[in-house]
């Protein structure tokens, strides 16, 4: 079963905006991770939030982690025709990772 | 420092035959795992091996998958016989313990069955 739940499903910009997905999940969590995924190829990890922190910064991504609400987003600032891909949350419980179903990012250069 | 490698990239096949993947882990990496990919989902863990002990395999379809990790190095998942819902990407990752933090990914392997 998928324990998070990525939205919006699909999104498409234009270069230089940001974009910003979010992420629901059910149970409590020790992390929550996101990916990246380029068509045909595997996942690539961005970042890792604990359960214990709130943000969490590295390069153009933020990453905000809220526990009561068991939501995380993560935004991507200035994008770039490159940011194109996949992205998806993966929750850590019981040292397990759990992905969500992804949104797929379409930037337009 | 090498990534992790799968073979072969793509594999075509008819129903109710046969197939086995490969995986070779970053070295000294302890964990592996296997995932299944249907398209347009996210990666399903399928196994997951510390050294060469199975971890968790409760979403293997044991009737008709395997693998093993001997040694505590290279994998192999095989599929028999396969079924038409099989088809998906099948992906390798590994991590250096089974603490639940990053793990690397290969480029995995794209099965077909027709």
């Amino acid at each position: 079963s998928q324990q998070g739940e990525e939205d919006p499903q699909a999104l498409s910009i234009q270069e230089g905006e940001n974009a910003t997905m979010n992420c629901s999940y059910k149970t409590s969590i020790n992390n929550l991770q996101w990916y990246r995924q380029n068509s045909g190829r595997g996942l690539v990890h961005l970042i890792l939030i604990r359960s214990n922190e709130r943000e969490k910064h590295s390069g153009r991504l933020r990453v905000t982690l809220d526990t009561s609400k068991k939501s995380s987003s993560l935004l991507i600032t200035a994008s770039r025709a490159a940011d194109t891909a996949s992205y998806f949350c993966a929750t850590v419980s019981n040292y397990k990772l759990t992905f969500g179903k992804g949104t797929l990012l379409t930037v337009n250069p | 420092e090498a990534g992790v490698a799968q073979s072969p990239r793509y594999k075509i096949i008819e129903k109710r035959q046969s197939v086995a993947f490969w995986c070779n882990p970053i070295s000294g990496h302890a964990t592996l795992y296997w995932y299944q990919q249907i398209l347009g989902q996210g990666p399903k863990l399928l196994i997951q091996f510390q050294n060469n002990g199975v971890v968790d395999d409760s979403q293997l379809p044991k009737d008709r998958f395997s693998a093993e990790r001997l040694k505590g190095v290279d994998s192999t998942l095989k599929i028999q016989p396969a079924k038409l819902e099989d088809s998906a990407v099948y992906l390798c990752a590994s991590t250096y313990s089974v603490t639940g933090d990053i793990q690397y990914f290969g480029a995995g392997t794209r099965l077909s069955v027709l």
